[in-house]
């Protein structure tokens, strides 16, 4: 049974750039949430997918933007990255919108990103 | 809005000593509380959680918390740690049981020594 995986593992990116991030949820999962983990920081919320809509999102910037596939992966894109966006960028799924009360959040890895 | 505080950035113990990390929440009429754990290159993993019922909740490997509403904490402990209970461990709580919002503290390194 695979769990969440993310991809890349790592990236290093230039100030300015844009990044994509991938997400594959658990197998019968179909919300994906993405958060973000500062170092030394608790993951904060960024937004997250269901029926390929986003349906709730944290105090994050435009620049942040995400999609959902029919299949329910997901992707997070960065634009015009900041060093401040250096972090470790976490994946979660649960089955059902809102469901954490019911399905635990299962989290992948992440994918630590880097901005020089 | 919601807000965690874990007061320890930091807990050294020895292996088979007792162990308590502490989590406090901001007040709110209705509260889920989390502890997860995230082991050294790896996701977070959920730890335990209380959502309503008994206030005291207990995971497969020895941990317990404690819901304490009269002093908003929600604080982790167990009686002998082993080695492989080396981990950051986060707290974290939803005021919306229909959300995967949560709200994450800062964390606590526990770090068991021989």
């Amino acid at each position: 049974d695979a769990g969440v995986t993310q991809s890349p593992t790592h990236l290093i990116k230039t100030r300015g750039q844009q990044v994509t991030l991938r997400c594959s949820p658990k197998s019968g999962h179909d919300t994906v949430s993405w958060y973000q983990q500062a170092l030394g920081q608790g993951p904060q919320f960024i937004f997250q997918y269901y029926e390929e809509e986003e349906r709730q999102r944290g105090n994050f910037p435009d620049r942040f933007s995400g999609h959902q596939f029919p299949n329910y992966s997901s992707e997070l894109n960065v634009n015009a990255l900041l060093l401040g966006d250096s972090a470790l960028y976490l994946c979660a799924s649960s089955l059902g919108h809102g469901s954490s009360y019911n399905s635990p959040l299962h989290f992948g890895n992440g994918t630590r990103l880097t901005v020089t | 809005a919601q807000s965690v505080t874990q007061l320890d950035s930091q807990v050294p113990v020895f292996e088979e000593a007792p162990v308590e990390l502490r989590c406090n929440y901001s007040s709110s009429v209705s509260v889920y509380l989390f502890w997860y754990v995230q082991y050294p290159n790896q996701g977070l993993q959920l730890l335990l959680k209380y959502l309503s019922g008994s206030t005291l909740v207990e995971s497969i490997n020895g941990f317990e918390a404690e819901f304490n509403k009269s002093q908003t904490s929600f604080h982790l402990r167990k009686p002998s740690v082993h080695i492989s209970d080396t981990a950051e461990y986060f707290c974290a709580v939803s005021d919306d049981r229909n959300t995967d919002k949560l709200i994450f503290g800062t964390g606590t390194r526990l770090q068991v020594f021989p």
